[in-house]
């Protein structure tokens, strides 16, 4: 596979669930990030990994647990969701040093 | 006031003819400024990056930068339907490792065969 991929696409959970979404990337990149997109709202940055440390965490609820296991793997660990917490989960990466970032086709989450 | 500002559109344009989409930064020392292009329920691609005041043009795409202004630009020449998506505007404030990018909410384009 080449880019940046995400598993699940889809994914239908319970606020009680733990899930877990996954992102790869195959570009050789040491950023890795997590956006949400939620409708009427820009994208909006949530975790930031550079080399494996986590760098930015934009005030993200705790419900919302980020793991960098190293530079090509990131999840996004989920539990006790809320309805709200539904929108379009993406993945990017970006290589040091040069900050364009490659999106991944996302994770479409709805929380019932 | 709001970091990266779009105008949401709809912006409704012939098939040939040019699309001229815009946006506004607030944080006066952003250094690099990007174009993305999302097409309904698919993930942003790069289409433009662009660091430097002026015109950077590639294919049938130009990108224009005015730091002065806090404004940069995106033009579309021969406009096809198949550019119909929304296009986000993002703005970094600096050219470090982070690439912690803003972005506006989009402008929807839609070009009409």
């Amino acid at each position: 596979e080449t880019g940046v991929t995400q598993t699940p696409r889809h994914l239908v959970m319970g606020m009680t669930n733990k899930k877990s979404l996954k992102c790869e990337q195959h570009l050789g990149h040491n950023a890795m990030y997590w956006y949400k997109q939620s409708a009427k709202k820009p994208l909006e940055l949530m975790f930031v990994y550079s080399l494996e440390e986590r760098v930015e965490n934009n005030s993200v609820p705790s419900r919302f647990s980020p793991e960098c296991p190293n530079s090509s793997h990131l999840f996004l660990h989920l539990h006790t969701l809320q309805p709200e917490d539904s929108a379009l989960y993406l993945c990017a990466s970006s290589q040091g040093g040069v900050d364009t970032q490659y999106f991944g086709p996302g994770t479409r989450l709805t929380v019932l | 006031q709001k970091e990266v500002e779009q105008n949401s559109g709809p912006l409704s344009v012939p098939e040939g003819a040019i699309a001229s989409l815009n946006c506004t930064y607030s944080d006066r020392g952003s250094q690099s400024f990007f174009w993305y292009r999302q097409y309904s329920g698919k993930s942003p691609e790069l289409i433009m990056s662009i660091y430097s005041n002026g015109d950077k043009e590639d294919g049938r795409f130009t990108a224009q930068l005015n730091k002065a202004s806090q404004y940069v630009s995106l033009l579309i020449r021969d406009s096809q339907p198949s550019d119909s998506a929304t296009y986000l505007c993002a703005v970094n404030r600096g050219r470090g490792s982070q690439g912690n990018l803003i972005f506006g909410k989009g402008t929807k384009l839609s070009v009409k065969p």
